[in-house]
């Protein structure tokens, strides 16, 4: 199957700062990623989704202005968190798909574990 | 607004038997429901895809049946194996969503030699 990347696996920063996080489709092109967020013993929660070379999407009651996405190319989006803060740490995941294809799967990455002290 | 329910407790069964998991939902019309396996610290892998006028699939050990009647899916696991013990993710998408996943809370489940 298709293999999504995610870098890094884990990260630690001190509130205040900015943290990016990279997700890669590795073998196929990803019209669509999404981002998600996961905190212990809960579900995935959608939190945006974005077109490669468009504007991403948010969900009701995240921030665009503190969560940054970046689709810039088929195979790349970018999540960066913000002057980041406690309550931010969490387990972010992203998934991909080829909107070109009909119905299409959803790939999703190994997930990424955010800590901020 | 929209509910995705799954066994809300752990389901424990012995090897061999056949696992049997839940999804119910309320206020969605899914295009498709699909099951996902999240092992700890990891991102979901996919299993399998069932779509609004299907009823049923099968990949190996794995069916899942649809019933947007009822509005319930099941998910089953026959010749339960320990490597089978996960958190089981129901999700659905249509596209008034661009197809994005709406994800259950999962059911834990463990399967003893």
């Amino acid at each position: 199957g298709a293999v999504v990347s995610q870098h890094p696996s884990w990260v630690i920063c001190k509130s205040g700062t900015s943290v990016k996080i990279e997700c890669r489709s590795l073998d196929f092109q990803a019209t669509t990623m999404f981002w998600y967020r996961q905190f212990p013993k809960q579900s995935l929660m959608l939190m945006a989704t974005s077109n490669e070379g468009s504007k991403a999407t948010y969900e009701q009651g995240v921030e665009k202005d503190k969560f940054l996405i970046n689709h810039a190319s088929l195979t790349l989006s970018t999540l960066t968190v913000t002057s980041a803060h406690p309550e931010d740490s969490s387990f972010y995941i992203c998934s991909a798909r080829d909107g070109r294809e009909f119905p299409s799967e959803q790939y999703f990455g190994p997930g990424t574990r955010l800590t901020v002290t | 607004s929209q509910k995705i329910e799954q066994n809300s407790e752990a389901l424990n069964i012995q090897e061999g038997k056949t696992a049997t998991l839940t999804c119910n939902y309320t206020n969605y019309s899914p295009a498709y429901l699909q099951w996902y396996r999240q092992d700890p610290g990891r991102g979901p892998v996919f299993l399998l895809l069932i779509r609004e006028n299907e009823k049923e699939k099968r990949k190996e050990r794995l069916k899942v049946t649809f019933d947007t009647t009822l509005k319930q899916s099941l998910f089953h696991i026959t010749a339960s194996q320990p490597a089978d013990s996960a958190t089981y993710l129901c999700a659905l998408s249509n596209s008034n969503s661009g197809y994005a996943l709406n994800f259950g809370k999962g059911t834990s489940l463990l399967v003893t030699p």
